[in-house]
């Protein structure tokens, strides 16, 4: 089955650090890949997609992320945390033969002062 | 603006009861969807609709019914069928075929069943 793998349901780092969220997808089929965010209490919103052009997606708020076909993941960073970016990420994928979006269970990222 | 509207944001429930959660957009995307949110288990698609006055099951649709008589409109329906409905839980919109494309969300409806 297509499914999508969130490594870490809780990720803390230090204001100005690295932010590194994992993301891994099961398929030899190429997909179409996102990255959502999502506030307390809101709904979600999409930070990047990676759909078969460059390898390397950047987004909104500073985010970017790389796919790796050879490692089958999606991983995102960003090179220095702000307090604002303390919410709740989700990976996500797609597939041309199917007409949804399947997410993974997303990785809830805290900022240290 | 446009955007994806839900409504209401909080709802409380008894045992027994249906209860039907609204959705409209004014984007004018042909495709809606339902999906549950769940501590821990991120989102799970309940049913979808690709064109009016059709929809399909999605991963978890026992105890929900939907109707899609409107493209604006996508209401869903909790039945009491439903063994555990206390979730919050999230509309979305996108073009048509827009698996290489954006979900738009609303902001959400959180029930829970007392």
């Amino acid at each position: 089955a297509q499914s999508v793998t969130q490594l870490g349901s809780h990720v803390s780092v230090s204001e100005g650090a690295l932010v590194l969220l994992r993301c891994n997808y099961s398929s030899s089929v190429p997909p179409y890949l996102f990255w959502y965010v999502q506030y307390p209490n809101q709904g979600l919103q999409l930070l990047l997609k990676y759909t078969s052009a460059a390898t390397l997606v950047k987004g909104i708020n500073g985010f970017e992320a790389e796919f790796k076909k050879s490692e089958t993941s999606f991983h995102l960073t960003k090179p220095s945390a702000h307090m604002s970016d303390a919410a709740e990420y989700f990976c996500a994928v797609a597939y041309s033969s199917a007409s949804k979006i399947i997410f993974g269970s997303g990785t809830r990222l805290s900022i240290r002062p | 603006d446009g955007g994806i509207t839900q409504s209401p944001k909080y709802l409380f429930r008894k045992e027994g009861q249906n209860v039907t959660l609204s959705c409209e957009q004014n984007l004018n995307h042909d495709a809606m969807y339902w999906y549950r949110q769940d501590p821990g288990q991120g989102l799970r698609l309940i049913y979808y609709s690709q064109i009016v006055n059709d929809f399909q099951k999605g991963d978890i649709a026992e105890g929900y019914s939907v109707s899609r008589e409107k493209k604006e409109s996508f209401p869903l329906t909790v039945t009491s069928a439903q063994k555990n409905p206390t979730a919050f839980y999230l509309c979305a919109s996108s073009m048509r075929g827009a698996i290489t494309g954006e979900l738009f969300f609303g902001e959400g409806s959180r029930l829970t069943v007392l």
